[in-house]
């Protein structure tokens, strides 16, 4: 059974660019969380989405958004990239609260 | 906003050692999780504590949700190399985990 996994593993992207990060949750799982987690602290919360809706939102900006897929898979996208979108971004999946299974993450490196 | 507060945020002990890992906060939580993290990878779960002042314990390693819900530990026993990593707490609010900025643990043979 394939946990969740996230594509691609690492990218650098030059600032103001977009980018679209990709996620396929562990099956059976219909809720899908995205984190931003920057070097040395915790994960961040930036959304989670559940029947291709966005059902709750973290302090992120627009500029950070989402989508969910009929097969629960999801895309975040984040567009205008700053320097300080550098972090490791880690997709959660889950059919029941208190049960996440994260990814491996997608390093993004913003130059 | 809810704030998880870890401590402490660097552990270094040797190897047979014991340890204890706080994770605090204001706010109450629906649910507090452990999870451990190495380089390179996603948090991995190790515990879910529900129930105000409950204790669970995963071989040599025991958890305990305060009274009110609000704070939780993390006790290792008899620490081992292979214990090395990023300790992190996550309080659920709702569908959101809030984390705490974590512990990183070392522990030499």
């Amino acid at each position: 059974d394939a946990g969740v996994t996230q594509s691609p593993t690492h990218l650098i992207k030059t600032r103001g660019q977009q980018v679209t990060l990709r996620c396929s949750p562990k099956s059976g799982h219909d809720t899908v969380s995205w984190y931003q987690q920057a070097l040395g602290q915790g994960p961040q919360f930036i959304f989670q989405y559940y029947e291709e809706e966005e059902r709750q939102r973290g302090n992120f900006p627009d500029r950070f958004s989402g989508h969910q897929f009929p097969n629960y898979s999801s895309e975040l996208n984040v567009n205008a990239l700053l320097l300080g979108d550098s972090a490791l971004y880690l997709c959660a999946s889950s059919s029941a609260p208190d049960m996440a299974f994260f990814g491996q993450g997608t390093r993004l490196t913003v130059v | 906003t809810q704030l998880l507060e870890q401590s402490p945020q660097f552990l270094s002990i040797q190897e047979g050692e014991n340890l204890t890992v706080y994770c605090n906060s204001s706010s109450v939580f629906s649910s507090l999780q452990w999870y451990r993290q190495e380089p390179g990878e996603g948090p991995v779960l190790l515990v879910t504590v529900v129930t105000g002042g409950e204790v669970k314990k995963l071989k040599r390693l025991t958890f305990q949700f305060g009274d009110a819900r609000k704070d939780s530990s993390l006790h290792i026993t008899a620490a081992q190399p292979g214990d090395t990593g990023l300790y992190l707490c996550a309080g659920r609010s709702g569908g959101k985990l809030t984390f705490g900025q974590g512990t990183i643990l070392t522990v030499h043979p």
